[in-house]
């Protein structure tokens, strides 16, 4: 199993303000990368899937850029709001972009 | 379009029992894949069906079992249950596997609680 790590832990931000967090993987035998949102009493939502060295994606406020090279995704959310709130998950998964190995998560707080 | 849904949601059970839980993926999604999630160990996963087959595993004990039905219907079955796998497990489908950007869709999860 190749471990994902990503950082911070957590993340406590003002409404308005933008942040983003890491996610780190071993570079080796790279197939995709998957982001995830996952609120509070909800089920885990797809944010991003991304395959392509240099690869960036957006959806809203919210995107991602890869670099599988290197080993690492860099995932920013601009203008932070408080449904922003979240659990981030980024996972690797295998050559059928089946089987995810998650990180930790990064838990953000957005306070009005 | 219906998601993934789980059965139970909620469950407590006591150590040395044995319990299954149930998951219906979206229509049309052949895929399914079971995720453990605890605290201490976020997510991890579990094992993957496909055409009724278990296609992939993760590092868990032969007490962790699952099936895939002709419906695409799965079912994961834990014996001898131990305080350890009170956890939350989710279920997660897609089309199929080796499709690029092969995105998965999770339930809502099962609570499991064992005492």
């Amino acid at each position: 199993i190749l471990n994902v790590e990503q950082s911070p832990q957590s993340l406590h931000v003002q409404e308005g303000d933008s942040t983003n967090f890491t996610c780190s993987f071993p570079s080796s035998n790279f197939y995709a990368l998957h982001w995830y949102r996952w609120e509070t009493a909800k089920s885990p939502e797809a944010l991003f899937v991304m395959t392509l060295n240099g690869d960036e994606k957006k959806k809203g406020r919210i995107s991602a850029t890869l670099n599988t090279k290197e080993g690492y995704s860099y995932l920013y959310i601009k203008g932070s709001q408080p449904e922003d709130s979240a659990t981030y998950l980024c996972a690797r998964s295998n050559q059928a972009g089946t089987a995810l190995i998650f990180g930790k998560g990064t838990t953000l707080s957005v306070s009005s | 379009k219906a998601g993934v849904t789980q059965t139970p949601r909620y469950l407590i059970k006591t150590r040395g029992q044995q319990v299954t839980l149930s998951c219906s993926p979206i229509s049309g999604h052949r895929s399914v894949s079971w995720y453990q999630q605890t605290p201490g160990q976020g997510l991890q996963f579990l094992f993957e069906y496909f055409s009724e087959t278990q296609r992939n595993k993760g590092n868990f004990p032969g007490r962790f079992s699952g099936r895939q039905f002709s419906n695409s219907r799965s079912e994961m079955n834990v014996s001898t249950l131990e305080l350890g796998d009170s956890a939350l497990y989710l279920c997660a489908s897609s089309l199929a596997p080796g499709l690029v950007h092969n995105e998965q869709f999770f339930g809502p999860g099962t609570r499991l609680t064992v005492l």
